[in-house]
């Protein structure tokens, strides 16, 4: 089966820096993503992972592991306005527009 | 660009009627995904195509659900007739289909009560 975990709920104070993590089992790989998504709203396309390694983007990175199926973002310097659901999404099969697998999300409530 | 553009953002119905959500892509995107967001389930794909036409269906709860593309600038998700375990968000995205990492872009949603 195709199974996508992630924490349900983490809290940071501002200026702090927070991981998200993801595990994933999927039938196939082809490129790990990571959207936001804010309450009420669309998700936001945040990064992109295919290979192994750290993308660096900004305040946000994120980073994967193909053989250990893990990807973590990391969010750096937070703001409140960080505060949101994030989203761990995999494309299982190696070809463009194939539909994304999403976790759960994970919330992020970020205090003063 | 607008973005991908859904319409209406609320619905609320009875139990039983025809609920119609609409869709526009980005122009110039070959693919279109219908996905349902729920607290329990999260985002689950429901349907998607590739130039029109639909690709994997598979996500479809039920016969109560149909979706269709008659052209390029525009999609209908229809559920006839509705029930209140079809309460959720109703989001619409579209992608290029041009390059590797191929950018899904999501709509603003639709919230559908069904009471």
């Amino acid at each position: 089966g195709q199974n996508i975990d992630q924490p349900t709920e983490m809290t940071a104070t501002e200026g702090a820096i927070v991981q998200i993590n993801c595990t994933y089992q999927t039938s196939g790989f082809n490129g790990l993503f990571w959207y936001q998504q804010h309450a009420g709203e669309a998700p936001t396309f945040l990064s992109y992972n295919v290979l192994d390694g750290l993308e660096e983007k900004g305040r946000f990175s994120s980073f994967l592991s193909r053989s250990k199926g893990y990807s973590y973002l990391l969010l750096k310097e937070l703001q409140m306005k960080d505060s949101a659901s994030y989203l761990c999404a995999v494309r299982s099969a190696y070809q463009a527009g194939t539909a994304l697998i999403f976790g759960k999300g994970t919330t992020l409530s970020v205090s003063s | 660009d607008a973005g991908v553009i859904q319409s209406p953002r609320h619905e609320v119905t009875e139990m039983g009627q025809e609920v119609t959500l609409r869709c526009k892509p980005i122009s110039g995107h070959d693919y279109l995904f219908w996905y349902r967001q729920t607290m329990m389930r999260g985002l689950e794909l429901l349907i998607y195509f590739n130039n029109n036409v639909p690709i994997d269906d598979s996500g479809m709860p039920e016969d109560r659900f149909s979706a269709k593309m008659p052209n390029a600038s525009f999609s209908t998700l229809k559920i006839q007739p509705s029930e209140p375990r079809d309460s959720a968000v109703y989001f619409c995205a579209s992608s290029p289909g041009t390059s590797e990492i191929d950018i899904q872009y999501f709509g603003a949603g639709t919230r559908l009560s069904v009471l």
